[in-house]
């Protein structure tokens, strides 16, 4: 079945305690990025990657940090958590971008940050 | 600049009446796609449907229909006979139609309330 698994879905943290949300796909998609939804906001690209090894900033990056080592895995780190990251967060990842591809995404992580 | 608009952030209608929800984006890409998202009270998004910009053919699937206009850069939902489960918030999205469009550009959400 394909997936996006993002773990945890639920997580209170305190601030400054570094964290990772982590991302999995099992589709060998090329193209994977995190979303931040907030109310009124709708969701906003935080970072995305076109492939391993190829990460870029979205529009809302900062206090955020990323890798792609693996094709598979996507995890977003938070280094220093400040309350303002307190949001929901989805994982998404599709075949290439620039297409009609179905975008997946995770069932998001909901993280509080007191 | 992409962007797209829901200018309704809540909607709230009685169970079994028609409702559209409307979306209306910007672009000057030629080839773009556009989505819709239902994000139930659990929180994930579950995908409803893709549409390119060469095919302006409205679709219709079961109580759920979308209307694309290109002249009024329109993407518009509606669902007949609404029903309680159709309570969500429901995304519009935007997707650039080359090699390396980085993102999916989404709209602020439509909250929508079926009321029993």
């Amino acid at each position: 079945e394909a997936q996006v698994t993002q773990n945890p879905r639920y997580l209170i943290t305190v601030t400054g305690k570094k964290l990772t949300v982590t991302c999995s796909q099992n589709m060998n998609h090329e193209y994977m990025s995190w979303y931040r939804q907030d109310p009124g906001l709708g969701l906003r690209q935080i970072y995305y990657s076109m492939n391993v090894e190829v990460t870029d900033k979205g529009d809302v990056p900062e206090g955020y940090k990323v890798s792609r080592k693996e094709k598979r895995n996507f995890p977003l780190i938070l280094e220093s958590p400040s309350p303002n990251q307190t949001s929901l967060y989805f994982c998404a990842s599709s075949l290439s971008p620039g297409s009609g591809n179905t975008i997946y995404f995770g069932e998001g992580s909901w993280l509080t940050v007191v | 600049a992409q962007k797209v608009t829901q200018a309704q952030t809540e909607i709230s209608v009685v169970e079994k009446e028609d409702v559209t929800l409307d979306c209306v984006y910007e672009t000057r890409d030629t080839t773009y796609y556009l989505f819709w998202y239902k994000q139930p009270p659990s929180g994930e998004l579950v995908f409803l449907i893709r549409r390119n910009s060469f095919d302006e053919q409205n679709e219709i699937s079961g109580r759920y229909s979308w209307n694309f206009q290109k002249s009024t850069s329109s993407f518009n939902f509606t669902i007949t006979a609404s029903q309680v489960v159709d309570s969500a918030v429901y995304f519009c999205a935007l997707r650039r139609g080359y090699s390396s469009a980085s993102k999916i550009i989404f709209g602020s959400g439509t909250r929508l309330s079926i009321r029993p």
